[in-house]
């Protein structure tokens, strides 16, 4: 069973980076057809996806945090990361990572599943 | 910029028929896909392509999408039902997006 987990400081300070990492275990992130992506979710709020990747290393971002946003992959390791530069308290949110399934780009035949539990990363001095 | 509109809230009783809208102009040509998010929890999909229903999720839930509107039907809703509900899909340029959420009341 496919399963993901999320890992990576829980606090960042204003301005700086964040950096999460997402290893995933019972699966190789080499498997075609599948992205990996990573989607947040501010408290109380609903979800955003920030971004995938295949595991050639293309990837696609969100338009609205496309300046400050880097996915990269580790196919050596089984692992995604994301980072987010130049943070600020609106980037305070769960983070979660998924697996993402591209079928059909033009009838929009992708979803994301399995999810990882997600990690909360605030934003704070 | 392109947007998935969900109502706030939905309230049922137990037994009762529960269903959430999804309203988006892309959604004629682009699948919708459904997410239930229990408290504290990872979402989890009820609903893919519209209408297909993943294994594991009970028969109770059930997709539909009809011009600009997409809908998640909960047939004789139960209260471990009670959760958030996200719809999901693609727009014309490539980028995902989901729904501000639906919280599903049934008590």
């Amino acid at each position: 069973q496919l399963q993901l987990q999320e890992s990576g400081p829980g606090l960042v300070k204003p301005s700086e980076t964040l950096s999460l990492t997402c290893t995933v275990s019972g699966g190789s992130i080499s498997s075609s057809s599948y992205y990996w992506g990573w989607i947040r979710q501010p408290p109380g709020k609903g979800l955003e996806w920030i971004g995938s990747i295949y595991y050639s290393g293309s990837t696609y971002y969100n338009p609205s945090l496309k300046s400050r946003v880097t996915i990269s992959v580790d196919t050596s390791k089984n692992q995604f990361s994301l980072k987010l530069s130049s943070v600020t308290a609106a980037d305070t949110a769960v983070y979660y990572c998924a697996r993402h399934l591209v079928v059909d780009t033009a009838m929009g035949v992708n979803w994301f599943d399995p999810w990882g539990q997600g990690t909360l990363v605030t934003v704070s001095s | 910029s392109y947007e998935l509109t969900q109502p706030p809230s939905v309230s049922v009783s137990p037994g009762q028929t529960a269903r959430i809208t999804c309203s988006g102009d892309a959604l004629p040509k682009k699948y919708a896909y459904w997410y239930q998010q229990k408290s504290g929890q990872a979402p989890v999909l009820v609903i893919y392509e519209d209408s297909k229903r993943p294994s594991g999720i009970p028969e109770r839930f059930s997709g539909s999408s009809s011009g600009t509107m997409a809908t998640l039907t909960i047939s004789g809703a139960q209260v471990e039902d009670e959760a958030d509900y996200y719809c999901y899909s693609t727009d014309s340029s490539g980028n995902h997006l989901f729904g501000g959420g639906t919280k599903l009341t049934v008590l």
